[in-house]
């Protein structure tokens, strides 16, 4: 079963950093770009970025950038998502995804992890 | 970037009723668009793709048209499991836009 699992809810104080994961099973992990959606409490979804598994390549999306980091660590199927200094606005859940086509920078989105839950507040 | 306008953002509706989402493209997409439904709590889940393939599994009361720029999603006898929220997802440049989304709530 294809299958992308994330890492628990997390609870920081603003300033802090933050390095959320992602770990695929199930298929070659190489194959196939993981995206990074933003979903604010009540709001709808955004694309935050793509990164290519194979090569490490990153796209983030202009409103992102600057502001988070897209990684990944092809030898653990794990792709990353992380801040260095969190804000009360970034207190969303975050879901990490799978492009459905193999190669493709984007395509339909299948599968999703569960989603992380960030709250930032003092 | 291309941007993404669905309406209604919220639609009351019965069992039973027909209902139908619309999605508008900025600039053409083609045939690249996707429609996800999404419940409280959950990771939205692919109803749609290519604008009108429906995803294996997915109840055939479901069904997508459109291309170009003008896109729409219709649920032709509406179930209590449908209550949800609906995405609109183009994936034709090389970043990818949601629509702001529609929730579908009981009338």
């Amino acid at each position: 079963e294809v299958q992308l699992v994330q890492s628990g809810a997390e609870v920081k104080k603003p300033g802090e950093s933050l390095r959320i994961s992602c770990k695929g099973s199930g298929y070659r992990f190489t194959s196939y770009w993981i995206i990074w959606v933003r979903q604010m409490p009540g709001k709808g979804l955004e694309w935050m970025g793509s990164v290519d598994p194979t090569d490490s390549y990153t796209t983030v999306s202009p409103s992102f950038e600057g502001h988070v980091t897209i990684s990944v660590d092809k030898s653990i199927n794990t792709a990353y998502l992380q801040w260095g200094s969190l804000k009360a606005s970034d207190s969303a859940m975050y879901f990490c995804a799978r492009n459905d086509i193999q190669g493709e920078i984007v395509s339909t989105i299948l599968p999703w992890g569960q989603g992380t839950l960030v709250t930032v507040s003092s | 970037d291309i941007q993404m306008t669905q309406s209604p953002s919220t639609l009351s509706a019965s069992v039973g009723d027909r209902v139908t989402i619309t999605c508008r493209a900025s600039q053409s997409i083609s045939l690249s668009l996707a429609w996800y439904q999404q419940k409280p709590g959950e990771a939205p889940k692919l109803l749609i793709y290519k604008a009108s393939t429906l995803r294996s599994g997915v109840p055939s009361r479901f069904s997508g048209s459109g291309s170009g720029t003008e896109f729409s999603l219709t649920i032709s006898s509406l179930q209590p499991d449908d209550f949800a929220t609906y995405y609109c997802h183009q994936y034709n440049s090389y970043s990818n836009t949601f629509g702001q989304g529609t929730k579908v709530e009981v009338k």
